[in-house]
């Protein structure tokens, strides 16, 4: 079982609804970052975070430490927000090391 | 131009070939980190390093090698030892315990 799980694996919506990508992690983290990869190849961080909530835009990131369970939410969902969506978390114990969950494809259709 | 440059974009090794992938960042950050992605799997880390002249084994580091002889430079070295090294390759700095800045990548396919 690997250490960060990511669900779901693919996810199709209609422009303008609400998402919601899950990240559950097995390790203690001093930290859980969301990272967004577009069909380039391209990666680009969008939250770091270590308690509660977190908003930019349209993009909206929780975390709940006790039952190690991270959520990423896109509200009024658009075509350009088809992409990967990475979760990645630090353990207590890697120093500066993340480990990767295996990525959410979103497409969002017009 | 502040940032991660790869280079470069597109890249392709011969059998029993060295081929070496450029890292460059001037955004002053002491941690730089290699990755590699395959389809269907999360990205796997190779090396990274902390400070100039000193670099660690991540999970994946058999067939490569590193240096970093300064701040600015982590040049990754894909030997020949590495039986399988298509994947597409992933750059990343940032402070340590802060968030991580990736390049572009570079893509490698063996001829």
């Amino acid at each position: 079982k690997n250490e960060v799980e990511q669900s779901p694996q693919n996810l199709t919506a209609q422009e303008g609804e609400f998402i919601t990508i899950n990240c559950s992690y097995s390790v203690g983290i001093s930290a859980l970052h969301w990272l967004q990869q577009h069909p380039g190849g391209g990666i680009v961080s969008l939250f770091m975070l270590s308690s509660g909530k977190k908003k930019h835009g349209r993009l909206i990131a929780t975390i709940n430490i006790q039952e190690k369970h991270s959520s990423l939410h896109i509200t009024a969902s658009h075509p350009r927000d088809s992409a990967v969506y990475i979760c990645a978390v630090r353990s207590r114990t890697s120093g500066s090391r993340l480990t990767f969950g295996e990525g959410t494809q979103l497409t969002v259709n017009p | 131009d502040g940032g991660i440059t790869q280079s470069p974009k597109y890249l392709f090794r011969k059998e029993g070939q060295n081929v070496t992938l450029s890292c460059e960042q001037n955004l002053n950050h002491d941690a730089m980190y290699w990755y590699r992605q395959d389809p269907g799997q999360g990205l796997r880390l190779i090396y990274y390093s902390q400070i100039v002249n000193d670099f660690q084994k991540g999970d994946i580091a058999e067939g490569y090698s590193v240096s970093r002889e300064k701040k600015e430079s982590f040049p990754l070295t894909v030997t020949s030892a590495q039986k399988n090294p298509t994947a597409f390759y992933l750059c990343a700095t940032g402070e340590i315990g802060n968030i991580q800045y990736f390049g572009a990548g570079t893509r490698l396919s063996v001829l």
